[in-house]
């Protein structure tokens, strides 16, 4: 079945950085983008950005830029988040989804499982 | 980019209530709108897409309608797996979602 999968939960201390992994499979990989969005405790949900996972190419959404990094490795279907100079409000969970493109809408379908990066100051 | 607002934030129902969730676009998004529903420590997970179009494997108690800028989200009998945050979101520009509306049983 088609499946995101995700890495597990990360705790970092401000300044340093993390990655976190999206393991695509069930479909043609280069065929979907990969959009990530974040979630902060009790907070609900923001788009962060999408990567073309058939040009490697990635757009960012504004408050998204600088220091995150959407990556792929298409050999092994998966897509990275990088953020570098974690701050203590990068305390989130982070999901990716698989973007579904009709010709009268584009929906994210399915989602990782997330994954919560704690940052501590 | 394209705000979205969700009425209510929250609501108490019952098991077997009718329960209706707006939505409003700040502008037009013809039926650019999906609804999501998510449960405490899950991803959402796609209900609606397309406005009114049923996920497949979503229960048919479930509907979505509306177009351009107002649409609502109804669960014709509520049932206990319901209780849940849903999500609308616009995906005819820039992706944004609405603020969430939590489903509590009342």
């Amino acid at each position: 079945q088609v499946q995101l999968v995700q890495s597990g939960s990360e705790l970092k201390k401000a300044g340093a950085s993390v990655n976190v992994s999206c393991r695509a499979s069930g479909y043609t990989f280069s065929s979907y983008a990969v959009n990530w969005v974040r979630q902060a405790p009790g907070q609900g949900l923001e788009w962060m950005g999408w990567i073309n996972t058939y040009t490697g190419n990635p757009t960012y959404a504004q408050g998204f830029t600088g220091r995150f990094v959407f990556s792929l490795d298409t050999s092994v279907t998966t897509a990275y988040l990088q953020i570098n100079s974690l701050k203590p409000e990068d305390t989130a969970v982070y999901y990716c989804a698989r973007d579904v493109i009709a010709p009268t809408d584009t929906w994210f379908d399915p989602w990782g499982q997330g994954t919560l990066v704690t940052v501590s100051s | 980019d394209i705000q979205m607002t969700q009425s209510p934030s929250s609501l108490s129902a019952s098991i077997g209530d009718r329960v209706t969730i707006t939505c409003r676009a700040s502008q037009s998004i013809t039926s650019y709108l999906n609804w999501y529903q998510q449960k405490p420590g899950k991803a959402p997970k796609l209900i609606i897409y397309a406005a009114s179009s049923l996920q497949s494997g979503v229960p048919s108690r479930f509907s979505g309608s509306g177009s351009g800028t107002d649409f609502t989200l109804t669960i014709s009998s509520l049932q206990p797996e319901d209780f849940a945050t849903y999500y609308c979101q616009q995906t005819y520009s820039t992706p944004t979602f609405g603020q969430g509306t939590r489903l509590e049983i009342k």
